[in-house]
């Protein structure tokens, strides 16, 4: 499975555009790469997930480059309830231990 | 509602005391694991489940136990517990494992365990 790196921690203001690194230099051809979200006291929750070049869905969008060495997730005008964690994930199908690592602490001020 | 269902909520329980946390899912997914989330350590891996009848240890299996003799169901046991098992546990199932297509993660919403 390939080691991610994310910050552990980020501070945005509301209204602005948040961008959130992942590092995964060992990233193996068959890996996706997938972000999920955590508020506090709930369980972590599906954001985005892509293989190459960008994805976009009505909640963020995914940018990996061509070496697929790194990913950003982008948040697009941040709000006070962004406020949370976020995973940065990467497997292939049929991996059975799937790890979260400690992901981004997002704190949005307003 | 697609869902994946945890009981109890929370619970207080004291040390040596066997105790079972459900977790049930209706999606008929045939991947199912728990985590165990602790402060600054992030999400760790308890145990998974493949598929009925086939589990394995995930990173921090020490003390728990699981078994899948349905699809739906997979619970944790806590045969004796100890304070050091205090923690917000998870349980998540996917269509099958990984994170390629379809491996989206569904989560419970937590079980808050108190060992004294």
């Amino acid at each position: 499975l390939a080691k991610t790196t994310q910050p552990i921690s980020m501070d945005s203001y509301e209204g602005q555009e948040v961008n959130i690194t992942c590092s995964h230099n060992n990233i193996a051809t068959n890996d996706y790469i997938t972000w999920y979200q955590q508020f506090p006291s709930q369980g972590p929750r599906f954001i985005i997930q892509g293989y190459k070049t960008k994805v976009t869905n009505e909640v963020a969008s995914l940018f990996i480059p061509a070496d697929r060495k790194s990913s950003t997730l982008s948040l697009p005008r941040v709000s006070l309830s962004d406020t949370a964690v976020y995973y940065c994930l990467v497997g292939a199908l049929g991996d059975d231990k799937i790890i979260f690592g400690k992901g981004t602490r997002l704190h949005i001020l307003p | 509602e697609a869902q994946v269902t945890q009981n109890p909520r929370y619970l207080i329980t004291v040390t040596g005391k066997k105790l079972t946390v459900t977790c049930s899912q209706n999606m008929n997914h045939e991947y199912m694991s728990w985590y165990r989330q602790d402060p600054g350590l992030g999400l760790r891996q308890i145990y998974y489940s493949m598929n009925v009848e086939v589990t394995d240890k995930g990173d921090v299996p020490e003390g728990y136990k699981v078994s899948r003799k349905e699809k739906r169901n997979f619970p944790l046991i806590l045969e004796s517990p100890s304070p050091n098992q205090t923690s917000l546990y998870f349980c998540a199932s996917s269509l099958s494992p990984g994170q390629g297509p379809t491996g989206e993660l569904f989560f419970g919403e937590g079980s808050r365990l108190t060992v004294l």
